[in-house]
């Protein structure tokens, strides 16, 4: 089906491991996101990508690597996972500098636990 | 830089009352603005959306109107039902070339109690 896939949408993990969450989208939108969100912060822009091999930070970006060798994926790594890191995680996507561009579809998100 | 400021929550209202949030920003320039709707255990998803002022944005009997001389974009619905219980998050977007990245509110969460 077409759409904005993530998975695993459930992971558990000790601190100190890494663990990646993938972010597959059929649209080519030009834009990806990530988001994770906490209950009391709403959502919070971790790293975003404007095209294939263009990333950029986003508020919170430290612990998190990301990179976009494809278009249609956007994978995000915790490189040592800690307590802190224990969110909901949500991918998302837009087509960017068009009418629609502002626009954002969101995947149905990852509950990560880092035990 | 842009900002979206949301009503504080949580809302808790009766089926068939009549609910407000309050919206709203601060932007360079005309943003597009949006209102998105977040269910329990799901991703966000598109509620509505206006892109310039004066427009009024609708779908599933809620509204929202551009309004850029008070820069707010509150959300309206006439009679709420027990279903449209979610979060609901106030977003905008710069247009054209710097189209992409969104500013989102906090979140307000609604709840609907039969």
């Amino acid at each position: 089906d077409a759409g904005i896939t993530q998975s695993p949408r459930y992971k558990i993990t000790e601190t100190g491991r890494q663990v990646t969450l993938m972010c597959h989208q059929t649209w080519s939108h030009s834009y990806m996101f990530w988001y994770r969100q906490d209950l009391g912060h709403g959502l919070r822009l971790i790293y975003y990508s404007a095209a294939a091999d263009i990333t950029d930070k986003g508020e919170v970006p430290d612990g998190y690597v990301v990179s976009r060798s494809k278009t249609e994926n956007f994978p995000l790594t915790l490189e040592s996972a800690t307590r802190s890191q224990t969110s909901v995680y949500f991918c998302a996507s837009s087509e960017g500098r068009t009418e629609r561009g502002g626009e954002q579809y969101f995947g149905p998100g990852t509950r990560l636990t880092v035990t | 830089g842009n900002s979206v400021t949301q009503m504080e929550g949580p809302v808790t209202l009766s089926e068939e009352a009549f609910l407000t949030i309050n919206c709203t920003y601060t932007a360079t320039g005309y943003p597009s603005l949006f209102w998105y709707v977040q269910y329990p255990g799901e991703g966000l998803q598109l509620l509505l959306k206006a892109t310039k002022a004066d427009d009024k944005g609708s779908n599933k009997g809620f509204e929202a109107t551009y309004r850029k001389e008070t820069t707010s974009f509150h959300l309206e619905k006439g009679s709420v039902q027990v279903s449209d219980s979610a979060v609901y998050f106030c977003a905008l977007s710069d247009k054209g070339a710097n189209a992409g990245k969104s500013t989102f509110g906090d979140g307000t969460t609604l709840t609907v109690k039969p």
